[in-house]
């Protein structure tokens, strides 16, 4: 998977707990994305970013932070894990911006109970 | 709100035949319109790509088809195998600009 490493690939948390997702990448793309995957909905962009401490929003971004401190790793936080999060989770990578031929991670099942 | 709208939901082909996968998009500021597969477990696959210069792309047995007057492509996966059998998704976006996804179709092809 293009040197992509999500990681847990499954968790399961109560509401209302903090929730990090990891996302660490060997290719040194710049870019770098978080989507979550429902059904019916496709992905949907949660935050993204374009350097080192150089993150922004994405369509469904309420809920949840992003922090990427080196070119590495790019850490998703739920600050407080609702049902409504419950979802599997995708982080891309990219050497274009926006996205354009993003390899992506096997993904995060995450189950918020 | 949903800017590409992709159909059908699901589709059963059999081994041999054609697959057809189309999508619809309402901004016309998108120039940017990929495929991408995946598989159970695991992360969407880029398939194919087609910029709105061409009318369709072929690699192998995957084809795009784009109609800007309509803001329509499409997906076309010939003599259908059972390994195709995926979900897919097409996606829009201006090419260096955030990337919008439909919902995916689930393909089986049925040997």
């Amino acid at each position: 998977d293009a040197g992509i490493t999500q990681s847990p690939r499954h968790k399961v948390t109560e509401t209302g707990t903090p929730v990090t997702l990891r996302c660490h990448q060997t290719e040194n793309h710049r870019y770098m994305y978080w989507y979550r995957q429902d059904p019916g909905h496709g992905l949907r962009l949660i935050h993204y970013s374009y350097g080192v401490k150089d993150t922004d929003k994405g369509e469904v971004s309420d809920g949840y932070s992003v922090s990427r401190s080196k070119t590495e790793d790019f850490l998703l936080t739920l600050e407080s894990a609702t049902s409504s999060q419950t979802s599997v989770y995708f982080c891309a990578i990219s050497e274009s911006r926006g996205g354009a031929e993003a390899f992506f991670g096997q993904g995060t099942r995450l189950t918020v109970v | 709100q949903q800017q590409v709208k992709q159909s059908p939901q699901s589709l059963i082909v059999q081994k041999g035949g054609i697959s057809i996968i189309n999508c619809a998009y309402e901004n016309t500021a998108f120039d940017y319109f990929p495929w991408y597969q995946q598989f159970p477990g695991k992360g969407p696959a880029l398939l194919i790509a087609i910029r709105p210069d061409v009318s369709e792309k072929k690699e192998g047995r995957f084809t795009i088809s784009f109609n800007k007057s309509a803001k329509q492509f499409s997906l076309h996966i010939m003599d259908s195998q059972p390994g195709d059998s995926a979900t897919y998704f097409c996606a829009a976006g201006e090419y260096g600009n955030k990337l919008v996804f439909g919902a995916g179709t689930i393909l089986r092809v049925k040997s």
